[in-house]
């Protein structure tokens, strides 16, 4: 089982939607978890960070973490043409000092 | 600097060869991370260091890669005898402090390419 699951996508939304980005992770001692976005030809970029279960929001982001369920999620609203790009989860696995990313998932946000 | 600098932004070599990676922190990050993303892949860490020090070196791939870090500043990844499939974007990253709370920051990359 690898440390921090996605699915590769492509999640394609319409203008407008919400879109929906999952990852679980195997590390039940894991305590931060990170969204970064990455364009293509770019390097991720931070964008939503959540250390307690719940929803945490920014603008038109919302980061929800389940801890039980070993499982973040980050929703997108009003989805835009520009946020079109890999979405990674990183989580800190077995240690304080590294950050484990999944493989991340393609977003295609269509007009 | 005002963000994390690399260089070269791009790298052709002829496998055989060594190469030399550089990564300038954001001045005052205490810890230094390099990453390897293959065309279409995720990232894999390579090495961490804390300081001067590297207290993580488990993901370099084999004894042709090595790292190091001076004055708690500039880092330089040396790939040795390089091989086709160790082309990939080489990404650095700094932090604050541990990445459990502050997370990274990642500079646009050195893409190397072995031919």
């Amino acid at each position: 089982q690898k440390e921090v699951e996605q699915n590769s996508g492509p999640l394609s939304v319409p203008e407008g939607a919400i879109a929906s980005l999952n990852c679980t992770y195997s590390d039940r001692g894991s305590q931060s978890f990170f969204w970064y976005r990455q364009y293509s030809g770019k390097s991720p970029e931070l964008i939503m960070s959540i250390y307690s279960n719940g929803d945490k929001e920014d603008g038109r982001f919302t980061a929800q973490l389940n801890k039980a369920s070993q499982y973040v999620s980050l929703l997108i609203r009003d989805s835009q043409p520009s946020d079109s790009a890999t979405y990674l989860c990183a989580v800190n696995t077995g240690t304080a000092s590294k950050l484990t990313f999944g493989t991340g998932t393609r977003l295609q946000v269509t007009l | 600097g005002a963000g994390v600098s690399q260089s070269p932004s791009n790298k052709v070599t002829e496998k055989g060869k060594d190469v030399e990676l550089r990564c300038d922190p954001i001045s005052g990050h205490t810890a230094l991370y390099w990453y390897r993303q293959r065309l279409g892949q995720g990232l894999e860490f390579l090495i961490y260091f804390q300081g001067n020090s590297a207290p993580d070196k488990s993901g370099l791939p084999s004894d042709r890669f090595s790292a190091e870090r001076t004055g708690e500043s500039v880092s330089t990844l040396t790939i040795q005898r390089t091989q086709q499939e160790d082309s990939a974007v080489y990404l650095c990253a700094s932090s604050q402090g541990p990445a459990l709370n502050y997370g990274y920051t990642f500079g646009s990359g050195t893409r190397l390419t072995v031919v």
